[in-house]
């Protein structure tokens, strides 16, 4: 079956550092990467959408200068934290979308914990 | 915001049928519902997802009503290992967005 590979799982940074979160399809080939974030006891919150060989899609309120996304090829996806703050820490997964599968089932990483300190 | 409404919580004795259900009113004709779930600090998991028609698979059964407004995820044996917060999506502008969900308690 289709599986996404997330890392690292958990990642401690200091306050003012960058952190890059990778996310690779294993299996197949994906087109679209979506990244998410969920605070504790919150649902997961859409952050952004990352399309192969172009410019990610930021949802309203995230900023792209903070949130970094890269999808340099169709089985990876990057997502760096830039000047990372206490307030950025957060449970941060992606997700991948098939190439050709059709409908929107997405297979989800195992998710990167973030704690800044 | 999410198309869909779920109760926050529900309890399931273990062996039991587990019925989720969910509202989505505004779905349109085209529109899909997907149920994922999310297993305490892993990455959500795809169940099964339909459109008009009922549908079963290794996991799960999806009933969809017939005017589309709602719908059931069964869990035909419930195990405690099903614990997890369940939830129901109808597809927005091509993305994926989460609502609350249900949190689903397995009782032994």
């Amino acid at each position: 079956g289709a599986v996404v590979s997330q890392h690292p799982s958990r990642v401690i940074c200091k306050s003012g550092t960058s952190v890059k979160i990778e996310c690779r399809s294993l299996d197949f080939q994906a087109t679209t990467m979506f990244w998410y974030r969920q605070f504790p006891k919150k649902s997961l919150m859409l952050m952004a959408t990352s399309n192969e060989g172009s410019k990610a899609t930021y949802e309203q309120g995230v900023e792209k200068d903070k949130f970094l996304i890269n999808h340099a090829s169709l089985t990876l996806s990057t997502l760096t934290v830039t000047s990372a703050h206490p307030e950025d820490s957060s449970f941060y997964i992606c997700s991948a979308r098939r190439s050709g599968f059709g409908a929107n089932v997405l297979t989800f990483g195992a998710g990167s914990r973030l704690t800044v300190l | 915001d999410a198309k869909t409404t779920q109760p926050p919580s529900m309890d399931c004795a273990e062996g039991r049928a587990a019925n989720l259900p969910c509202n989505h009113s505004t779905i349109s004709g085209n529109e899909y519902v997907y149920w994922y779930r999310q297993i305490h600090s892993q990455g959500p998991q795809y169940i099964i997802h339909g459109l008009k028609n009922n549908e079963t698979n290794e996991m799960a059964s999806l009933i969809i009503t017939e005017d589309r407004k709602s719908s059931t995820l069964i869990l035909p044996h419930a195990t405690l290992r099903d614990t997890a917060v369940y939830y129901c999506i109808v597809i927005r502008d091509d993305k994926i967005i989460f609502g609350k969900g249900t949190r689903l308690h397995i009782l032994p």
